[in-house]
This record gives structure tokens, sequence and C-alpha cells, in this order.
């Protein structure tokens, strides 16, 4: 299994700011995934992230909002830039364990914006 | 496109109750089909997987059938504990998906009182 840290686990940010979401994993990964939970709302997928190539986005997801850092196989920045009340949401990052078919979670950093 | 369709909870049963939570899915060609489960104050986890049509997965005495004429994969336990008390979400990963693209239902919170 892996272990996954978020960091924040929570913040308050006013509106026009940025907010970097950092995810540190026990292993070495190719791929981690960001997702978001938005009040009364199921998870989404924001983008895979691949170390030494660009993030891929899902659809309605865009690069300058999210930009997205994978600078090695452990670790990676989910960025939330010039927020609006509507971002405010929980931010997932998780890794995939392929031999199990098991997806592995961050316990989330829980975004509010004023 | 894919969508996963969870009943809407909270679901409040007594212990030892028998336990349903219905979901149904809308997907092209052949998805995966998953339950993760959310306990209060810890990161999702995956509860049970099948990957093929008539598929059972089982875990904790969880179960869950995956059937194709019915697009249905539903949960279901004999017999709740208070232990058992969490948010339930139904997801999917289409069949050309990548291992950690999943679509998820709503949740739904269950609450077993003693």
């Amino acid at each position: 299994s892996a272990v996954i840290s978020q960091k924040p686990s929570r913040d308050i940010c006013q509106r026009g700011t940025s907010l970097t979401i950092q995810c540190q994993v026990d292993s070495q990964v190719t791929m981690m995934f960001w997702y978001r939970q938005q009040p009364g709302q199921s998870l989404t997928l924001i983008a895979t992230a691949n170390q030494g190539s660009e993030a891929t986005y899902e659809s309605g997801f865009v690069i300058d909002k999210f930009p997205i850092s994978r600078p090695n196989l452990t670790f990676s920045t989910l960025t939330v830039s010039n927020m609006s009340p509507e971002d405010s949401s929980i931010y997932l990052c998780s890794v995939a364990d392929a031999a199990t078919d098991k997806l592995f979670f961050g316990s989330g950093t829980q975004l509010s914006v004023l | 496109g894919d969508s996963v369709t969870q009943m809407e909870g909270p679901v409040t049963l007594s212990e030892e109750a028998f336990l349903t939570i219905n979901c149904t899915y809308t997907a092209t060609g052949y998805p995966s089909l998953f339950w993760y489960v959310q306990y209060p104050g810890e990161g999702l986890q995956l509860l049970l997987k099948a990957t093929k049509a008539d598929d059972k997965g089982s875990n904790k005495g969880f179960e869950a059938t995956y059937r194709k004429e019915t697009t249905s994969f539903h949960l279901e336990k004999g017999s709740v504990q208070v232990s058992d008390s969490a948010v339930y979400f139904c997801a999917l990963r289409p069949g050309s998906g990548n291992t950690g693209k999943l679509i998820f239902g709503q949740g739904t919170t269950l609450q077993v009182k003693p």
C-alpha cells in the first residue's frame, strides 16, 4: 500500500490569491492524480501528473487555473490560481497500484475561499 | 458521457440490520466497478471491486455483484455494525481509461445506531 501525505490539510484564502497543495508519497509511482470534491458532490478528476512530462487535464480543467508540477516520482504539487469562492472544495491527491487495481488517496486539503 | 448514480443518503440503520446501497451506472464498453469507503477522519479506501459482468466483489462482509443487464452494482451487507458508519462511494473506471481515472457517484452516508 501507499502512504500519501498532503499539505496543508485545510486553508482559508482570499479571492484572487493562489494556493499550492503538496502531495508526498512514500514510494515511487509513475502517475499521480488530483481530484476535487465540491461541497455535496462527487469526486472529479482534475488531471493526471506524470513525472517528466506535462500533466494531462480532464475536460473542464485548464493548466492556467490548476498548474501542476511533478519534479520526481514521489512528489507533486497542485496550485489553485486566482481563486474564487467557487473553488472552495476538498482537493485530493491519489496514486494507483496497477498490480492490485487500487487507488490510494491522501487525506485531502479542505480549501475555503472568501 | 459515463456516469454513476447512487441512492441519496443519509441512510440510518440499527445494528445488525440489512444494508443495501443502490448504485447504477451509464458507460460505453466494459467498465470496472468499485466501492470506496471513507470512515470518519480518514481518507478514501477501496472496499471492493468487480472487473467484468457477473463478478462479485466482497470484503469485510460487504458484497456487490456487477450486473450488466441492469447496469447496477448495489452494495449489500447482511448485518451492519456501528463501525460501518461511513460515507460509501460507488465508482467506475471506463474500459479504456487509465488506472487512476475513476468516475464517482455522489456518495451515500451510512449511520448505524447501537
